[in-house]
């Protein structure tokens, strides 16, 4: 079965230091893969996706992921972190080629960011 | 730009009571679905709407029944509510192959 794992619950980083956040599925096919980031009180928006092509692609708010499928990850990073990037990050699989909306979610991770 | 909208924000139901939750999109997507988010689990599909008249299953259906009412109108219905229901629900929608719009979320407590 379809699975995602997001190993860190909650991850606090410095303003202005670097970010990954870590990201595991398990999938039989290839996999759709995205982040999506949730502010406190609102819906989901998207981050960034992948689905085929280059293994590193670039989101919104200077993140980017990488698909590594020998690892069978999808981390994310940014190289500076703002005090606005602090929300929940999702990970999620899609599990329809004919439907990317079916998705699998992870657990979610809490990024506080201090001052 | 609406989006998605979601109706009603908050809602408080007692055991056994039914309600209906709305969610409309004016985005001309064909696509629509309900997902549930508890603590801990992220988001779960309940159902969804791959285009207007057709309705599946997702991961969590039990308990839940939904109405594809036209191309922007996606409905969630609690038959029997139960305390193990209480959750925030997210509609959403989407082209068919592409991101997920939501809806800024309902808040379900379930006494």
């Amino acid at each position: 079965a379809q699975s995602v794992t997001q190993p860190d619950i909650h991850i606090t980083v410095s303003e202005g230091a670097s970010l990954e956040l870590r990201c595991n599925y398990s999938y039989g096919a290839t996999p759709y893969l995205f982040w999506y980031v949730q502010s406190p009180g609102q819906g989901l928006q998207l981050l960034l996706k992948y689905f085929s092509g280059d293994t590193l692609v670039q989101g919104i708010k200077g993140f980017e992921a990488e698909f590594k499928r020998s690892q069978s990850s999808f981390n994310l990073r940014k190289p500076s972190v703002h005090w606005s990037d602090a929300a929940e990050y999702f990970c999620a699989v899609g599990t329809s080629s004919s439907n990317t909306g079916k998705l699998i979610f992870g657990q979610g991770t809490t990024l506080q960011v201090k001052p | 730009n609406a989006g998605v909208t979601q109706t009603p924000k908050f809602q408080v139901l007692k055991t056994g009571q039914s309600m209906t939750l709305q969610c409309a999109q004016d985005m001309n997507h064909n696509s629509m679905y309900w997902y549930r988010q508890d603590p801990g689990m992220g988001l779960r599909l309940i159902y969804y709407s791959a285009s207007e008249g057709t309705t599946d299953k997702g991961e969590v259906p039990n308990g839940y029944n939904v109405s594809r009412l036209n191309k922007r109108e996606f409905s969630l219905r609690l038959e029997s509510a139960a305390p193990s229901q209480t959750s925030v629900y997210f509609c959403a929608s989407s082209k068919v192959t592409g991101e997920l719009f939501f809806g800024e979320g309902s808040r379900l407590t379930v006494l």
